[in-house]
């Protein structure tokens, strides 16, 4: 399967405490997007890159979180000092291109509970 | 701001019934228009999309909306549910000079025997 990769699927945590999410995207797709999805409500963005440059950041994206692509392959998403309010599913995308209608490709998503 | 409204956060059908998920949008400038679906456990698969030109879009698995630019809306339909249909549907948006999608909050379609 070549398709978007996520790694842990789940992660439970205690407030306080540090996380770091993994993204494959597809070989080749030069945009790599974080989204986060809480229950009953659809997917928000949180940041994308092309590349390796990561070229918006939303609100959402507070000091305590922070993505990287080094090498513009797979990426990392890490929050820290974790909160109840940052249980979510965090989905990564990945498009070929450089155009914003191309399609984005989701993963299966890193459910986070933070306890 | 961009906003998607999806009214209807559940609909239910007869299997082999037609059904119709609503999508509204807020803008006054052209948009590009997506519906994405998203299986338990699973991510979130493109139906379909509309970028521009014919307003009545044809996607996977027998779906297909129309865009309706004076009510800003991009409705979606299939005319026979299949039970495999059961699943979140999304609507979403890409605002004229982002990159980033917009969704609605979802409508879950589920299709009983």
């Amino acid at each position: 399967d070549t398709g978007v990769s996520q790694n842990p699927r789940h992660k439970i945590t205690k407030r306080g405490q540090n996380v770091t999410f993994r993204c494959d995207p597809i070989s080749e797709h030069n945009r790599l997007y974080w989204y986060r999805q809480t229950l009953g409500q659809g997917p928000e963005f949180l940041t994308y890159f092309q590349n390796e440059a990561q070229l918006e950041k939303s609100r959402l994206l507070s000091d305590r979180f922070s993505a990287e692509r080094p090498k513009g392959s797979f990426s990392t998403l890490e929050i820290q000092r974790t909160e109840q309010g940052d249980s979510a599913m965090y989905l990564c995308a990945s498009s070929f291109g450089t155009s914003s209608n191309n399609e984005q490709f989701f993963g299966p998503g890193t459910r986070l509970t933070v306890l | 701001a961009q906003s998607v409204t999806q009214l209807d956060s559940q609909v239910p059908v007869f299997e082999e019934a037609p059904v119709e998920l609503r999508c509204n949008y807020s803008s006054s400038v052209s948009v590009y228009l997506f519906w994405y679906v998203q299986y338990p456990n699973q991510g979130l698969q493109l139906l379909l999309k509309y970028l521009s030109g014919s307003t009545l879009v044809k996607g996977i698995n027998g779906f297909e909306a129309e865009f309706n630019k004076s009510q800003t809306s991009f409705h979606l339909r299939k005319p026979s549910v299949h039970i495999s249909d059961t699943a979140e549907y999304f609507c979403a948006v890409i605002p004229p000079g982002f990159q980033k999608l917009v969704f609605g909050t979802g409508t879950r379609l589920l299709v009983s025997p």
